[in-house]
């Protein structure tokens, strides 16, 4: 079964800087999708990020980018120039095929320092 | 405005209770998908339809059932609630486009239920 595993619960961050959120995860498939889901206070789910498999170049939204290391199993999350509406919970996560269901990771929570 | 709809917003309800969330899919989505998140947890995925029919199911309590109706909402049921179920539940929707890709879902904003 796929397990998708974020090994750190909480961070911080001065704003303006940047950090790297962790997440590795497993699976037998080789064709897959890795997604990044950010719920803000308000608890609202809000995609920030999508990695397909097969491509080996790493998605870039804004301010966010990941690093996909299909081999280590590992897709983390970068976010730079961090603002104070980036504190939030950061939740990773794993999707097959299309309309397959997606598997969340625990979450980290991201606190911003001013 | 996500496009996903769920009511009630909020809920609050003794235990051993029964209580209907709906969920109405962003236009043109064929999939529906129940997540309960408790507090401070990740989410876990409760079941999927699709198109009216059931997917997938994951850890879905026998007191927890779904269904979609012909215009694509759906409905979840809890009874006999617990103090226990208490939490946030999701209901999220994807376009299935035939195989191409995952594009992810679109989340409601969530029903917050209590059980007191």
């Amino acid at each position: 079964a796929q397990t998708v595993t974020q090994s750190q619960p909480e961070m911080s961050v001065q704003e303006a800087e940047t950090v790297t959120l962790s997440c590795t995860y497993d699976t037998s498939e080789s064709d897959y999708y890795l997604f990044w889901y950010k719920q803000p206070p308000s608890r609202q789910m809000i995609l920030v990020i999508r990695q397909e498999a097969y491509k080996q170049q790493n998605a870039t939204e804004n301010r966010f980018s990941v690093n996909f290391q299909k081999a280590a199993k590992s897709f983390s999350l970068k976010i730079s120039d961090s603002q104070l509406g980036d504190a939030a919970m950061y939740f990773c996560a794993y999707g097959h095929y299309p309309g397959d269901k997606i598997i969340f990771g625990k979450g980290t929570r991201l606190h911003i320092l001013p | 405005d996500s496009g996903v709809t769920q009511t009630p917003k909020h809920l609050i309800t003794a235990t051993g209770q029964r209580v209907t969330l709906r969920c109405s899919p962003r236009s043109g989505d064929l999939s529906v998908y129940w997540y309960q998140q408790s507090l401070d947890q990740g989410l876990q995925f409760l079941i999927q339809y699709y198109n009216g029919e059931e997917r997938a199911k994951g850890n879905i309590l026998e007191r927890f059932s779904a269904q979609q109706f012909p215009d694509l909402h759906s409905e979840l049921n809890l009874s006999s609630l617990e103090l226990g179920d208490s939490a946030l539940y999701f209901c999220a929707s994807s376009v299935d486009s035939g195989g191409r890709a995952n594009y992810g879902y679109t989340f409601g904003s969530g029903t917050r239920l209590t059980v007191v």
